[in-house]
């Protein structure tokens, strides 16, 4: 069965300053789909970001961008530039099949002006 | 265009009564996942619809628990007998159907916080 860990229950970054959320998971499937989730107070749960297992290549999207390390099977979450839009839940999440998200418990990510 | 909606927004009810919790997808969606967001956890997966197909069910906590799906759109979550332990936010989501190991991304609802007293 797939898992996914995510060992950071709370980060801070003052403004501006970069920081990088961990996420490490476990899979018997060569072929999968990685994502990072935002969640606000609002509940609103937003897609920030997917990797391809297959692609080597690390997925960027504007200030975020990801670490994907396939044989350590970890899969980290940089933002750059934090803004204080950025203060948020953020999830971790996995797909074996294209089907039914795994996630993780998730870092509480507070931006300090 | 309209996301996925989802009510009541909130539900408080009293243990042992029964809820049901409403999902509208959006519009041409024809996969629809229920999640359960327990206080300060990840979400959990509870059940699953694509198309006419059988539901997977398998992340279904207990039998008190059943969704249905009438018409390939709306869905229904009904908690029977609610116990405090299932005090939780429950989140649908929707996406086009998916083939093999693609992947459509899926949108999620606004969720609704379920209270029992």
């Amino acid at each position: 069965a797939q898992t996914v860990t995510q060992s950071q229950p709370e980060m801070s970054v003052q403004e501006a300053e970069t920081v990088t959320l961990s996420c490490t998971y476990d899979t018997s499937e060569n072929n999968y789909y990685l994502f990072w989730y935002k969640q606000p107070p609002s509940r609103q749960m937003i897609l920030v970001i997917r990797q391809e297992a297959y692609k080597q290549q690390n997925a960027t999207e504007n200030r975020f961008s990801v670490n994907f390390q396939k044989a350590a099977k970890s899969f980290s979450l940089k933002i750059s530039d934090s803004q204080l839009g950025d203060t948020a839940m953020y999830f971790c999440a996995a797909t074996e099949y294209g089907n039914k998200l795994v996630f993780g418990a998730g870092t509480i990510l507070r931006v300090k002006s | 265009g309209a996301g996925v909606s989802q009510s009541p927004s909130n539900k408080v009810t009293e243990k042992g009564k029964d809820v049901e919790l409403r999902c509208d997808p959006i519009s041409g969606h024809t996969a629809l996942y229920w999640y359960r967001q327990s206080l300060g956890q990840g979400l959990e997966f509870l059940i699953y619809f694509q198309g006419n197909s059988a539901p997977d069910k398998s992340g279904l906590p207990s039998d008190r628990f059943s969704a249905e799906r009438t018409g390939g759109s709306v869905s229904t979550l009904t908690i029977q007998r609610t116990q405090q332990e299932d005090s939780a936010v429950y989140l649908c989501a929707s996406s086009f159907p998916h083939g093999g190991s693609s992947y459509n991304e899926q949108f999620f609802g606004p969720g609704t916080r379920l209270t029992v007293l």
